[in-house]
């Protein structure tokens, strides 16, 4: 599975957009990029997944380069329940069982 | 309500003590996985299981042993060669379709701490 790189940590003003970016340079065709939050202490919350197309649902919107090398996880309107780690995975498609490799994540905190 | 359950939450264990961690889940997932979070850092693949009565190491599997013998069940134990097994252990689950591109489903943990 592909390697990603995160930023270690974003702040963002309650209300605004939050932009988390992702790159994932090595990734090869058949690798998804998906996007999961952990707020402390609790397990993984799944987020959104997508091939090449960007994709949007209830919570937020994945935007993928036309390279697929990068990605950019938008939360439109950022609320403190936001606050949380973001992890951004690659997974190769139809293979072992999907294991998933998670690296440190964002530390997106919502501020006030 | 279809989800992942954990227990016991917290879990507090003498040096050179086996324990097994429990995780159920009614989501009829064929796949399930255990991981290891360690204070600030991300989640790292100690055993995962396709099917029943099968399992595959991961990146951390020394030290831990698991079984799979029925689908809505996949224990693991710490076992007392496990040198460093203080840490946040996470469940997941995942459909197994043959288009492998659903979701992981992860339980709310069990944190493992030494006397």
């Amino acid at each position: 599975d592909a390697k990603t790189t995160q930023p270690t940590s974003m702040d963002c003003a309650e209300g605004r957009a939050a932009n988390l970016p992702c790159n994932h340079s090595t990734i090869s065709g058949n690798e998804y990029v998906y996007w999961y939050r952990q707020i402390h202490s609790q397990g993984p919350q799944y987020i959104i997944h997508g091939l090449k197309n960007n994709e949007t649902n209830e919570m937020a919107s994945l935007i993928i380069t036309e390279d697929r090398k990068s990605s950019t996880l938008i939360l439109p309107h950022a609320t403190l329940r936001d606050t949380a780690v973001y992890y951004c995975i690659v997974r190769v498609h139809n293979t072992n069982a999907g294991k998933s490799t998670f690296g440190d994540g964002t530390t997106l905190t919502v501020k006030p | 309500d279809g989800g992942i359950t954990q227990s016991p939450k917290y879990l507090f264990r003498k040096e050179g003590q086996n324990v097994t961690l429990s995780c159920e889940q009614n989501l009829n997932h064929d796949a399930m996985y255990w991981y290891r979070q360690d204070p600030g850092q991300g989640l790292r693949l100690i055993y995962y299981s396709q099917i029943v009565n099968d399992f595959q190491k991961g990146d951390i599997a020394e030290g831990y042993s698991v079984s799979r013998e029925k689908k809505e069940s996949f224990p693991l134990t710490v076992t007392s060669a496990q040198k460093n097994p203080t840490a946040f252990y996470l469940c997941a689950s995942s459909p197994w379709t043959g288009v492998d591109n659903q979701p992981q489903h992860f339980g709310d943990g069990t944190r493992l701490s030494i006397l």
